[in-house]
């Protein structure tokens, strides 16, 4: 059963431009929605969790920015701008936040710099 | 901050052997979770196992966590079983996980 649809899959990110990645959510048993990424070194990192809608938050790491929005229940979002590196952002979910619960994974988006 | 080691960073077997793979880290708070990859990307959990011995399968992970460890054993393995398996914690009142930098298996038929 899946919990989670990502999309897009894939992306030829233009060096500079921001792209917009979407999770949909499909058990409303699990609520906590994060975003995960993955380097090209295959290193994972989480970057954020969030509970409720309306929750924005934002980070930069080495090679990307991020703003992530949980825009509904059953939706979260992340913009990613400046990578100077291709990655692979994962959404997951959970229970009741991370305490005590499974992580489940979305099949990923994976974003290559062109 | 917290931290995963795991060991070893790559194993290759041949089909029908057994591998063991340690993951330790740095904090005794921890809800420790097993995850595998398969070689086109999808990420499972295999088990969330905080402490003591569970089994699925041909799997079983065993916690110490006074011990700051976790092992999981692959017994009799397979070709199916090729992949990257990664260990995680969490952060004591955060939603943060810390991921281990994995371990690679190659089973050969």
């Amino acid at each position: 059963v899946t919990l989670l649809e990502q999309n897009p899959r894939w992306r030829l990110v233009p060096r500079g431009q921001a792209v917009n990645l979407r999770c949909i959510l499909k058990n409303s048993q699990y609520p906590w929605m994060s975003w995960y990424q993955q380097d090209l070194q295959k290193q994972l990192q989480w970057l954020f969790t969030l509970r409720s809608p309306g929750d924005k938050e934002v980070k930069s790491l080495p090679g990307a920015d991020y703003l992530a929005t949980r825009v509904t229940d059953t939706e979260l979002r992340l913009q990613v701008a400046n990578m100077s590196q291709g990655r692979t952002l994962y959404c997951t979910c959970s229970g009741q936040g991370y305490s005590g619960n499974t992580l489940y994974f979305g099949e990923g988006s994976r974003l290559i710099v062109v | 901050g917290q931290q995963v080691q795991q060991s070893p960073a790559s194993l290759v077997l041949q089909e029908g052997e057994n591998a063991e793979l340690q993951c330790n880290f740095s904090s005794t708070a921890t809800r420790l979770q097993w995850f595998y990859q398969h070689p086109g990307g999808r990420l499972v959990s295999l088990f969330y196992n905080p402490s003591g011995t569970k089994h699925t399968g041909r799997l079983t992970s065993t916690t110490v966590t006074n011990e700051r460890r976790s092992s999981l054993h692959i017994s009799s393995s397979q070709t199916t079983d090729s992949g990257t398996y990664f260990c995680a914690i969490s952060v004591s009142n955060t939603n943060k996980v810390v991921f281990g930098t994995g371990t690679r298996l190659q089973v050969l038929p």
